[in-house]
């Protein structure tokens, strides 16, 4: 299937330490995103990777896309206690419509 | 800044009964969809809207579901009758363009039926 699969499902760190988040799929994109989700509220936009790009940053955030083997990863540098939330892969692709599928999340903790 | 916005947050129903939930996506936006989120599950596909149509929906997307864009503003999902597994955070999302990937998402509607 198209639908991104997250590794690891949880993840607590102390302030400061950079946490990163791994992303894999199983067929062609077009692109690949990170959303973020604060427990209980829509899910906000990060950052997208195209699939002809291998990485991409923005702030604090670092996204790389390996589309040989099928993964990305999300690097989130000198975390901080607002950091904390679910961050979920997602990847975008034409199957008739265009369709973004996401993944399970990773739950990142970060303790302050 | 242009926001998603959904209606009602929240919604308590009875087995069986039609639920109708709202979106009003961003004005520009040509792309609409329908997610769902199981509590503290992943976020799932139910459908994609677009040109005034269905582009495409997932297994999830029974015939007990429908959607509509009935004025040229709202977007809506009516779920004709619900299963106590029907309950859920439905998140509305929209999307500029062909050539734009990101997705802006509403806050979401609970829906909880007993």
């Amino acid at each position: 299937s198209q639908q991104g699969e997250e590794d690891p499902q949880a993840l607590s760190i102390q302030e400061g330490e950079n946490a990163t988040m791994n992303c894999s799929y199983k067929t062609s994109i077009n692109n690949l995103q990170w959303y973020r989700q604060n427990s209980g509220r829509g899910l906000v936009h990060l950052i997208l990777i195209r699939s002809n790009e291998r990485e991409k940053h923005s702030g604090r955030l670092r996204v790389t896309l390996d589309t040989s083997k099928k993964s990305s990863s999300l690097l989130i540098t000198a975390s901080r206690a607002a950091d904390t939330a679910s961050y979920f892969c997602a990847t975008g692709a034409y199957t008739g419509g265009f369709k973004t599928i996401f993944g399970a999340g990773t739950r990142l903790f970060v303790k302050a | 800044e242009p926001e998603v916005t959904q209606t009602p947050s929240h919604q308590v129903t009875q087995m069986g009964q039609e639920v109708i939930l709202r979106c009003v996506p961003i004005s520009n936006h040509l792309y609409f969809y329908w997610y769902r989120q199981i509590l503290g599950q992943k976020v799932e596909f139910l459908v994609s809207f677009y040109n005034n149509e269905i582009s495409e929906k997932s297994e999830i997307f029974d015939d007990q579901f429908s959607v509509e864009r009935p004025d040229g503003s709202n977007f809506t999902l009516k779920i004709r009758s619900t299963k106590l597994e029907d309950s859920a955070m439905y998140f509305c999302a929209s999307r500029a363009g062909q050539n734009t990937g990101e997705l802006f998402f509403g806050e979401g509607s609970r829906l909880t039926v007993l």
